[in-house]
């Protein structure tokens, strides 16, 4: 398997506009999990889907910031409008399970920049 | 709430020196534990985890952690650095959140090999 893929991997944006990441989780594997790495706040898990459907969106910054999952095999995480602290790195990762016993495979990151 | 306390965001060692990087959790009742490294410009990869059963497990890369109740603490040990080991650690324990159960991660700690 491929792993879990993440495009783009780079991303350059100005204030204001849409953005879009993007996730395929490895195949057969029931979690989708999106997180948000900064310097100043470390790793923090955003939202979890288990079998397409949202399970905890509580991280989820505010309302500009938006995830789906269509199919298991796709999930977007979409900011509208960004805004320079946006900025960050995102990471999709995907699992058997939730966490408790299971490994949480992660993608290789994308790096949003927001002018 | 569940939370994961790793001491020192850095922590340099000399090559071949041994290798200690402290995590703490705070749960009451023992979480599963897991240790996660991410070189550089690449997501996260599972080291170890501990589930049940021994306390001492060990990992890939000549890793290994102790679970170690009465401490509430699961710290990191290589008996022998390597310049291959430079990265961040992060420590990490699962939760269970409404009967959600997610991982919650530490802030991380940043490895350095002095040659």
């Amino acid at each position: 398997d491929a792993g879990v893929i993440q495009s783009p991997r780079h991303e350059v944006t100005e204030m204001g506009q849409e953005v879009t990441l993007r996730c395929k989780p490895i195949s057969g594997h029931d979690y989708l999990f999106w997180y948000r790495q900064t310097m100043m706040r470390g790793l923090e898990l955003l939202i979890y889907f288990n079998n397409n459907v949202p399970i905890d969106d509580s991280g989820m910054p505010e309302d500009r910031f938006s995830a789906k999952m269509p199919n298991a095999s796709f999930s977007t995480l979409k900011i509208q409008p960004s805004e320079p602290r946006d900025s960050a790195v995102y990471f999709c990762a995907s699992s058997w399970t939730s966490g408790a016993a299971g490994e949480q495979f992660f993608g290789p990151g994308t790096r949003l920049t927001v002018l | 709430a569940q939370s994961v306390t790793q001491l020192g965001s850095h922590v340099s060692v000399s090559e071949g020196a041994l290798v200690l990087l402290r995590c703490n959790y705070s749960s009451s009742v023992p979480p599963y534990l897991f240790w996660y490294v991410q070189y550089p410009n690449q997501g996260l990869q599972l080291l170890l985890k501990y589930t049940t059963g021994a306390t001492l497990v060990k990992g890939i890369n000549g890793f290994e952690a102790e679970f170690k109740k009465s401490e509430t603490s699961f710290h990191l040990t290589k008996p022998s650095a390597h310049m291959s080991d430079a990265a961040e650690y992060f420590c990490a324990a699962s939760t269970v959140d409404f009967g959600n159960e997610k991982l919650t991660f530490g802030t991380g700690t940043r490895l350095t090999i002095i040659p």
